[in-house]
């Protein structure tokens, strides 16, 4: 029973474009969404979160973006930059702390 | 400070082996998770402790168990090892589970201890 799915494993996008990452959830009960990135050989590190009371949350060139009736979180980086090069979870969490990932989408980001 | 320190980083099994992982949170954290990581799968849950007592529990077989010491240092252990079993397992500690004073506890994760299991 997968609840939560990134659907796109991996995304190409030129430096200086931007990069959009989605992710789709099934539990309603979701108090916190966020982001890691992964570098190969390096645990995920925390990007952003946001909680469920708000639709939007802005780091810099990382916003992001909560659709609570679609149920649905998006990550977008901008401008992309080629360090930005990872593979990208999401992840959700009730109030116990317990972190569901998702699969993982692999943004390569060209010079 | 110091991060997370997950030890071994590799390691070579064959089935039916069992294997112990140990993680060392950072100093002060006494939250520990345990995720098995594989290519398609994402991160998985295994189980976490805080303060020696396991508060969560993913879908694993029973070959899969852990504990926490009174340092918040944490081991898990597989038994009966299994092809399957080959995977990235990674450990993450945050100072207490879940939320604490409306803000999420981020979690912190070591590098992971690569287990293949021939």
């Amino acid at each position: 029973d997968q609840q939560v799915k990134q659907n796109s494993p991996s995304l190409s996008v030129q430096e200086g474009r931007i990069s959009i990452l989605n992710c789709d959830y099934t539990n309603s009960m979701f108090d916190y969404f966020l982001w890691y990135k992964k570098y190969p050989a390096e645990g995920p590190t925390f990007l952003i979160s946001i909680s469920s009371i708000k639709d939007k949350n802005e780091d810099g060139r990382f916003t992001v973006f909560l659709n609570k009736s679609a149920k649905h979180l998006s990550l977008h980086i901008v401008p992309s930059q080629p360090g930005d090069s990872a593979v990208y979870f999401c992840a959700f969490s009730s109030n116990t702390g317990k972190l569901i990932f998702g699969q993982g989408t692999t943004l390569q980001v060209k010079p | 400070k110091a991060g997370v320190t997950q030890t071994p980083r590799y390691l070579i099994k064959t089935r039916g082996q069992q294997v112990t992982l140990s993680c060392s949170p950072i100093s002060g954290h006494r939250s520990v998770s345990w995720y098995q990581q594989t290519p398609g799968q994402g991160l998985q849950f295994l189980f976490e402790y805080f303060s020696e007592t396991q508060r969560n529990k993913g879908n694993f077989p029973g070959r899969f168990s852990g504990r926490q010491f009174s340092n918040s240092r944490s081991e898990m252990n597989v038994s009966t090892l299994e092809l399957g079993d080959s995977a990235l397992y990674l450990c993450a500690s945050s100072p207490t589970p879940g939320l604490a004073g409306g803000s999420y506890n981020e979690q912190f994760f070591g590098p992971g201890t690569r287990l293949t299991v021939l």
